[in-house]
């Protein structure tokens, strides 16, 4: 079955420790996203990539770093330098870039980690 | 920048209809609608592009009023199914014109249908 995998589901770390966090999906999309999710703040854009080895900050990418070596792939890594990381993180892919081709956009989300930052 | 959506929270008894608004003070390229039940992820409903379309499947349609960058949801007869938070998400137009290459979504209007 094709979808998005995101790893783990329930993550805890110290604080001041770096982590990553995994998004792998297998529908072969160009496109991919990471957002925040915090209550009562609906989804906040982190980092988007919509092409292999190229990536675009959102709102709030200060305190994250993204990767896409692969299509596949699109690791988000919380820093120490990220105030407040305790949060829901949504990953979602598009088929193509927001923008590029109309009805090819709609956006598959994936399970979602919470991180606890202790 | 987050569009603005209207009402925060929204309880119905099934059967009734409920409006969802969201409002963005930019200029739009489109719309897009997507429903998250708890704990659950985003699922899309649907996409509506500048040139003030509307769409609909099943109950549940929606429109989209490029000049006032406002688009709007209409859930019909809602069903125990329809319960969840629903999030635009607004895709900008670019200052050169194309679009912005992301969407910016809202706080999500709680829609909660009762027996």
């Amino acid at each position: 079955d094709g979808g998005i995998t995101q790893s783990p589901k329930y993550l805890f770390r110290k604080e001041g420790q770096n982590v990553t966090l995994s998004c792998e999906q297998n529908l072969n999309h160009d496109a991919m996203y990471w957002y925040r999710q915090d209550p009562g703040q609906g989804l906040r854009l982190i980092y988007y990539s919509q092409i292999v080895n190229d990536f675009q900050k959102g709102d709030i990418a200060e305190g994250y770093s993204v990767s896409r070596e692969k299509k596949e792939s699109f690791p988000l890594t919380v820093t120490s330098a990220q105030k407040n990381p305790t949060a829901f993180y949504l990953c979602a892919s598009s088929i193509d870039p927001i923008g590029l081709t109309v009805g090819y956009n709609e956006q598959f989300f994936g399970p979602g980690t919470r991180l606890t930052v202790l | 920048q987050q569009p603005v959506q209207s009402p925060q929270a929204v309880i119905l008894r099934e059967g009734e209809d409920a409006v969802i608004n969201c409002s963005s003070s930019k200029a739009l390229y489109s719309v897009h609608w997507y429903r998250q039940k708890h704990g659950e992820a985003p699922v899309f409903l649907m996409i509506l592009l500048k040139g003030g379309e509307q769409k609909g499947h099943d109950k549940i349609s929606a429109s989209f009023n490029e000049k006032k960058q406002q688009s709007s949801l209409y859930l019909t007869a809602s069903q125990l199914s329809y319960s969840g938070t629903y999030f635009c998400g607004t895709e900008r137009v670019h200052h050169y014109g194309g679009s912005q290459g992301n969407l910016i979504f809202g706080k999500g209007t709680k829609l909660s249908v009762k027996p």
